[in-house]
């Protein structure tokens, strides 16, 4: 039950594109297509950002894309906003009912 | 709509006990798995507990496991987290949280555990 690993910062300038890594396991990541990814601002509650590795609930914009390769998911944000300043957390089933989070990402625009 | 209201959380000395619930409005919360999902201050989410839908499955993360129970009655839509031999490593706002097929997409606001002499 580790916790994934993600980078702790990434940024970028506004209308660039910036990519967030989320590594586990065959016993995690590598193992479902339940990868989902969270944008936490501060104070707030977690919101969704992408669910089942790459598809994005309404109302998301199509800025945010997710992909997975083996044990390693991805969050990419094209066209970086002032608002997507944020942290990000992925999340994996991890078989069972049980789920485990990754480290947090904090993306700041430049 | 969905609402999951937490309460319960305090401060509470190591070593002392504190039960958490959540109060769950707006779905048939008998159908649903619910988790408990924890993040201290200024640090990640962490998922902490689930419970399946009819209560009879609940894992742990290894962190809590032994000292955290998570139960619930269906008949109140009441999620608990009965919390023992509380660390400082513990302290932290704890959510609620309902699953969607795969994912956690409806969260509480949380309750703050505070452990300290």
């Amino acid at each position: 039950q580790s916790a994934l690993t993600q980078p702790r910062s990434v940024s970028g300038s506004p209308g660039q594109s910036v990519t967030i890594s989320c590594t586990g396991t065959s016993s995690d990541v590598g193992g479902y297509n339940y990868v989902s990814w969270y944008q936490q601002h501060p104070g707030k509650v977690p919101k969704l950002m992408i669910f089942d590795v790459s598809k994005r609930p309404s109302g998301v914009p199509d800025r945010f894309s997710g992909s997975k390769s083996s044990n390693t998911a991805s969050l990419t944000i094209s066209g970086l906003q002032a608002e997507d300043e944020a942290d990000y957390y992925c999340c994996s089933s991890a078989g069972g009912y049980t789920y485990v989070f990754g480290t947090g990402t904090k993306v700041t625009v430049l | 709509q969905v609402q999951l209201v937490e309460s319960g959380g305090g401060v509470v000395q190591p070593g002392r006990s504190l039960r958490l619930s959540c109060a769950a409005s707006g779905f048939s919360f008998s159908s649903y798995a619910m988790h408990w999902v924890r993040q201290a201050p200024g640090e990640g989410l962490e998922w902490v507990a689930v419970i399946s839908y009819d209560g009879s499955t609940k894992d742990y993360a290894d962190s809590v496991r032994g000292r955290f129970t998570i139960s619930r009655d269906n008949s109140k839509n009441t999620l608990y987290l009965q919390m023992n031999s509380l660390r400082a490593e513990d302290m932290a706002v704890y959510h609620c949280a309902r699953v969607v097929n795969s994912w956690l997409g409806y969260w509480g606001q949380g309750t703050l555990v505070t452990v300290s002499s």
